[in-house]
Protein backbone atom coordinates (compact mmCIF):
# COMPACT_ATOMS: atom_id res chain seq x y z
CA UNK A 1 0.00 0.00 0.00
CA UNK A 2 1.08 3.21 -0.65
CA UNK A 3 1.96 5.36 1.88
CA UNK A 4 1.57 8.90 0.53
CA UNK A 5 -0.03 8.55 -3.13
CA UNK A 6 -0.66 11.82 -5.61
CA UNK A 7 -3.13 12.09 -8.48
CA UNK A 8 -2.40 12.58 -11.37
CA UNK A 9 1.38 11.79 -11.66
CA UNK A 10 1.57 14.08 -14.96
CA UNK A 11 -0.37 17.03 -15.58
CA UNK A 12 0.16 18.71 -19.15
CA UNK A 13 -2.16 21.53 -19.85
CA UNK A 14 -2.91 25.25 -21.65
CA UNK A 15 -1.87 28.37 -20.03
CA UNK A 16 -5.34 30.18 -18.51
CA UNK A 17 -6.83 26.54 -17.81
CA UNK A 18 -7.56 25.11 -13.86
CA UNK A 19 -6.54 21.77 -12.53
CA UNK A 20 -6.70 20.01 -9.41
CA UNK A 21 -3.92 17.68 -7.47
CA UNK A 22 -5.21 15.66 -5.21
CA UNK A 23 -2.85 13.67 -2.00
CA UNK A 24 -3.97 11.00 0.00
CA UNK A 25 -1.91 9.62 3.39
CA UNK A 26 -2.78 6.49 4.66
CA UNK A 27 -0.18 6.44 7.56
CA UNK A 28 -2.72 8.01 10.42
CA UNK A 29 -0.56 11.53 10.08
CA UNK A 30 -2.27 14.83 11.13
CA UNK A 31 0.05 16.82 8.97
CA UNK A 32 0.48 17.32 5.55
CA UNK A 33 2.06 19.65 3.24
CA UNK A 34 2.37 20.60 -0.55
CA UNK A 35 6.09 21.45 -1.85
CA UNK A 36 6.99 22.82 -5.29
CA UNK A 37 10.11 22.03 -6.93
CA UNK A 38 11.22 23.44 -9.81
CA UNK A 39 13.35 22.91 -13.00
CA UNK A 40 16.77 23.21 -10.95
CA UNK A 41 15.40 20.75 -8.30
CA UNK A 42 15.12 23.85 -5.44
CA UNK A 43 12.37 21.97 -3.23
CA UNK A 44 9.88 25.14 -1.56
CA UNK A 45 7.08 24.75 0.99
CA UNK A 46 4.22 25.93 -0.04
CA UNK A 47 1.54 24.99 2.20
CA UNK A 48 0.96 23.40 5.56
CA UNK A 49 -2.01 21.98 7.20
CA UNK A 50 -2.40 20.34 11.19
CA UNK A 51 -5.60 18.42 11.46
CA UNK A 52 -7.68 20.38 9.03
CA UNK A 53 -6.07 23.41 9.80
CA UNK A 54 -4.13 25.32 7.73
CA UNK A 55 -0.35 26.50 9.44
CA UNK A 56 1.52 27.24 6.99
CA UNK A 57 1.42 29.28 4.33
CA UNK A 58 4.04 30.77 2.28
CA UNK A 59 4.25 33.88 -0.46
CA UNK A 60 2.41 31.73 -3.11
CA UNK A 61 0.42 33.21 -5.65
CA UNK A 62 -3.56 33.34 -4.38
CA UNK A 63 -4.65 31.46 -7.86
CA UNK A 64 -3.24 27.91 -5.81
CA UNK A 65 -5.88 27.07 -3.00
CA UNK A 66 -5.54 24.27 -0.91
CA UNK A 67 -8.27 22.49 0.94
CA UNK A 68 -7.58 19.55 3.33
CA UNK A 69 -11.09 17.66 3.60
CA UNK A 70 -10.10 15.19 6.31
CA UNK A 71 -7.01 14.64 8.01
CA UNK A 72 -5.88 12.26 4.89
CA UNK A 73 -6.53 14.68 1.90
CA UNK A 74 -4.75 17.39 1.16
CA UNK A 75 -5.70 18.45 -2.42
CA UNK A 76 -4.16 21.54 -4.45
CA UNK A 77 -6.48 23.49 -6.91
CA UNK A 78 -5.09 25.97 -9.29
CA UNK A 79 -6.93 28.59 -10.90
CA UNK A 80 -5.61 30.17 -14.46
CA UNK A 81 -2.52 28.42 -15.01
CA UNK A 82 0.52 30.10 -16.34
CA UNK A 83 3.85 28.90 -17.43
CA UNK A 84 5.74 29.79 -14.33
CA UNK A 85 3.67 27.57 -12.67
CA UNK A 86 5.09 24.23 -14.59
CA UNK A 87 7.01 22.39 -12.12
CA UNK A 88 7.00 18.99 -9.95
CA UNK A 89 4.44 19.28 -6.63
CA UNK A 90 5.11 17.22 -3.96
CA UNK A 91 2.80 16.13 -1.19
CA UNK A 92 3.97 14.83 2.23
CA UNK A 93 2.59 14.67 5.82
CA UNK A 94 4.22 13.57 9.07
CA UNK A 95 3.10 12.91 12.69
CA UNK A 96 3.29 16.54 14.15
CA UNK A 97 5.95 18.76 13.45
CA UNK A 98 9.33 19.93 14.06
CA UNK A 99 11.57 16.68 14.48
CA UNK A 100 9.37 14.12 12.86
CA UNK A 101 10.47 12.54 9.16
CA UNK A 102 8.37 13.88 6.47
CA UNK A 103 6.93 11.31 4.01
CA UNK A 104 6.87 12.43 0.33
CA UNK A 105 4.52 11.24 -2.33
CA UNK A 106 5.75 10.14 -5.51
CA UNK A 107 5.15 13.70 -7.02
CA UNK A 108 2.72 15.43 -9.68
CA UNK A 109 4.73 17.01 -12.44
CA UNK A 110 2.88 19.76 -13.90
CA UNK A 111 3.52 21.10 -17.26
CA UNK A 112 2.53 24.81 -18.43
CA UNK A 113 1.87 24.98 -22.32
CA UNK B 1 15.33 32.91 9.12
CA UNK B 2 17.33 29.56 8.33
CA UNK B 3 19.04 28.66 5.65
CA UNK B 4 21.31 25.68 4.46
CA UNK B 5 23.74 25.47 1.68
CA UNK B 6 24.70 22.43 0.26
CA UNK B 7 28.17 23.44 -1.08
CA UNK B 8 29.14 21.67 -4.40
CA UNK B 9 25.68 20.73 -6.96
CA UNK B 10 27.24 17.70 -8.26
CA UNK B 11 29.66 15.16 -6.88
CA UNK B 12 31.33 11.98 -8.90
CA UNK B 13 33.22 9.66 -6.95
CA UNK B 14 34.07 6.18 -8.14
CA UNK B 15 32.32 3.10 -7.32
CA UNK B 16 33.45 2.39 -3.51
CA UNK B 17 35.27 5.72 -2.91
CA UNK B 18 34.35 7.86 -0.06
CA UNK B 19 31.01 9.99 -0.77
CA UNK B 20 31.00 13.24 0.75
CA UNK B 21 28.39 15.69 0.52
CA UNK B 22 28.41 18.79 2.56
CA UNK B 23 25.66 20.63 4.41
CA UNK B 24 25.94 23.74 6.50
CA UNK B 25 23.08 25.58 8.38
CA UNK B 26 22.85 29.57 9.92
CA UNK B 27 20.90 28.94 13.17
CA UNK B 28 22.29 30.45 16.57
CA UNK B 29 19.67 27.30 18.42
CA UNK B 30 20.81 23.61 18.12
CA UNK B 31 18.20 22.71 14.94
CA UNK B 32 16.96 19.94 13.53
CA UNK B 33 19.04 18.31 10.83
CA UNK B 34 17.81 15.96 8.21
CA UNK B 35 19.42 14.21 4.66
CA UNK B 36 16.75 13.20 2.32
CA UNK B 37 17.47 11.23 -0.69
CA UNK B 38 15.49 11.96 -4.25
CA UNK B 39 15.80 8.91 -7.00
CA UNK B 40 15.39 9.90 -10.42
CA UNK B 41 11.14 10.34 -10.97
CA UNK B 42 10.33 9.56 -7.42
CA UNK B 43 9.95 11.32 -4.10
CA UNK B 44 12.03 12.32 -1.27
CA UNK B 45 13.33 9.42 1.21
CA UNK B 46 14.58 9.85 4.64
CA UNK B 47 18.22 8.99 4.73
CA UNK B 48 18.43 9.96 8.16
CA UNK B 49 18.16 12.94 11.09
CA UNK B 50 19.81 14.25 14.01
CA UNK B 51 17.28 16.13 16.62
CA UNK B 52 19.65 15.51 20.15
CA UNK B 53 21.87 13.29 22.04
CA UNK B 54 25.03 11.47 19.58
CA UNK B 55 26.07 13.76 17.04
CA UNK B 56 26.64 11.14 14.88
CA UNK B 57 23.97 9.75 13.52
CA UNK B 58 23.75 6.27 11.09
CA UNK B 59 21.21 5.88 8.55
CA UNK B 60 20.07 3.78 5.74
CA UNK B 61 21.90 2.27 2.96
CA UNK B 62 25.28 2.74 4.79
CA UNK B 63 25.36 6.65 4.97
CA UNK B 64 25.97 8.28 8.30
CA UNK B 65 26.39 12.42 8.98
CA UNK B 66 28.11 14.16 12.08
CA UNK B 67 26.30 17.37 13.74
CA UNK B 68 28.96 19.55 14.46
CA UNK B 69 27.94 22.68 16.12
CA UNK B 70 30.85 24.71 16.01
CA UNK B 71 31.14 24.51 12.42
CA UNK B 72 27.18 24.55 12.20
CA UNK B 73 28.17 21.49 9.38
CA UNK B 74 26.09 18.12 9.27
CA UNK B 75 27.96 16.92 6.64
CA UNK B 76 26.79 13.47 5.12
CA UNK B 77 29.32 10.45 4.63
CA UNK B 78 29.18 6.80 3.21
CA UNK B 79 32.71 5.12 3.29
CA UNK B 80 32.66 3.11 -0.14
CA UNK B 81 30.12 3.98 -3.06
CA UNK B 82 27.90 2.10 -4.96
CA UNK B 83 26.25 2.59 -8.18
CA UNK B 84 22.81 2.90 -6.74
CA UNK B 85 23.58 5.76 -4.78
CA UNK B 86 23.52 7.76 -7.65
CA UNK B 87 20.83 10.41 -6.74
CA UNK B 88 20.15 13.81 -5.42
CA UNK B 89 21.04 14.40 -1.89
CA UNK B 90 18.84 17.24 0.05
CA UNK B 91 20.38 18.38 3.52
CA UNK B 92 16.94 20.13 5.84
CA UNK B 93 16.77 21.70 8.68
CA UNK B 94 13.32 22.11 10.61
CA UNK B 95 12.90 25.99 11.29
CA UNK B 96 10.83 27.76 13.85
CA UNK B 97 11.79 30.88 13.45
CA UNK B 98 8.02 31.74 12.59
CA UNK B 99 6.35 30.36 15.12
CA UNK B 100 5.75 27.17 13.23
CA UNK B 101 7.64 24.77 12.10
CA UNK B 102 8.71 24.03 8.90
CA UNK B 103 11.52 22.60 6.58
CA UNK B 104 14.03 24.55 4.84
CA UNK B 105 15.62 22.51 1.87
CA UNK B 106 19.16 22.94 0.29
CA UNK B 107 19.61 23.32 -3.42
CA UNK B 108 20.52 19.33 -3.49
CA UNK B 109 23.50 17.76 -4.58
CA UNK B 110 23.58 15.11 -7.36
CA UNK B 111 25.89 12.39 -6.99
CA UNK B 112 27.04 10.59 -9.79
CA UNK B 113 29.05 7.08 -9.10
CA UNK B 114 31.61 5.95 -11.95
CA UNK B 115 31.96 2.76 -12.47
Amino acid sequence: DTAVSQTPKYLVTQMGNDKSIKCEQNLGHDTMYWYKQDSKKFLKIMFSYNNKELIINETVPNRFSPKSPDKAHLNLHINSLELGDSAVYFCASSQGQGFNEQYFGPGTRLTVT
Amino acid sequence: AQSVTQLGSHVSVSEGALVLLRCNYSSSVPPYLFWYVQYPNQGLQLLLKYTTGATLVKGINGFEAEFKKSETSFHLTKPSAHMSDAAEYFCAVSDRTSGTYKYIFGTGTRLKVLA
